[in-house]
């Protein structure tokens, strides 16, 4: 079954870029929609966007300013830089898998997700 | 944005009791042209990441126990876990995937009584 595995720097400092990559193993990133979602600790889930296999990408309006995803596909990965970063961007990141089938479907895959702390 | 608010915040519950999750949307997520409601209900266990339960409000997931179910339309959903047991306690999410920028409630964390 398809396994998605985030990772990345732990700690970044504020202002600098956070960098994070999403593998997929167990099946491909083709013919799939890619997103990252974060949840600080103990708090709720904020959807970042998505990257599609092709590269198309869709961003949420409150970040879309600091925010790149991209898609590899002869690497298996998508990936997520957010530029700028504060403390309030202290968080778990996770990467999720979803379709489009009447319209947008949930996201039916996760990864373990990976704390970043921002902090100097 | 769509807003999704849930209710209670927090619930106990007996085990074997049952326990009902609202969510609110701030505007319909129904359509009526395909006559489905792109609303999601997600259980996040401590330190696990979310795990999908229910789509398009009332189908449950492959492998998720029978006790779950979804119901709803428009702008109000509920989630009933009929038979509560020790493995769902967890904190509940519902989720729209209507619009972009795609929304979750603020969570439900429901516990043993």
């Amino acid at each position: 079954q398809v396994q998605l595995q985030e990772s990345g720097p732990g700690l970044v400092k504020p202002s600098e870029t956070l960098s994070l990559t999403c593998t997929v193993s167990g099946g491909s990133i083709s013919n799939y929609y890619w997103s990252w979602l974060r949840q600080p600790p103990g708090k709720g889930l904020e959807w970042l966007g998505y990257v599609y296999y092709t590269g198309s990408t869709k961003y949420n309006p409150s970040l879309k300013s600091q925010i790149t995803m991209s898609a590899d596909t002869s690497k298996n990965q998508v990936s997520l830089k957010l530029s700028s970063v504060t403390a309030a961007d202290t968080a778990i990141y996770y990467c999720a898998r979803f379709t489009f089938t009447y319209g947008f479907d949930p996201f039916d895959v996760w990864g373990q997700g990976t704390m970043v702390a921002v902090s100097s | 944005d769509i807003v999704l608010t849930q209710s209670p915040d927090y619930l106990a519950v007996s085990l074997g009791e049952r326990a009902t999750i609202n969510c609110k949307s701030s505007q319909s997520v129904f359509y009526r042209t395909n006559n489905k409601n792109y609303l999601a209900w997600y259980q996040q266990r401590p330190r696990q990441p979310p795990k999908l339960l229910i789509s398009w409000a009332s189908i449950r997931q492959s492998g998720v126990p029978d006790r779950f179910s979804g119901s709803g339309s428009g702008t109000n959903f509920s989630l009933t876990i009929s038979s509560l047991q020790a493995e769902d306690v967890a904190v509940y999410f519902c989720q729209q995937y209507d619009n972009i920028p795609f929304t979750f409630g603020p969570g439900t964390k429901v516990d043993i009584k």
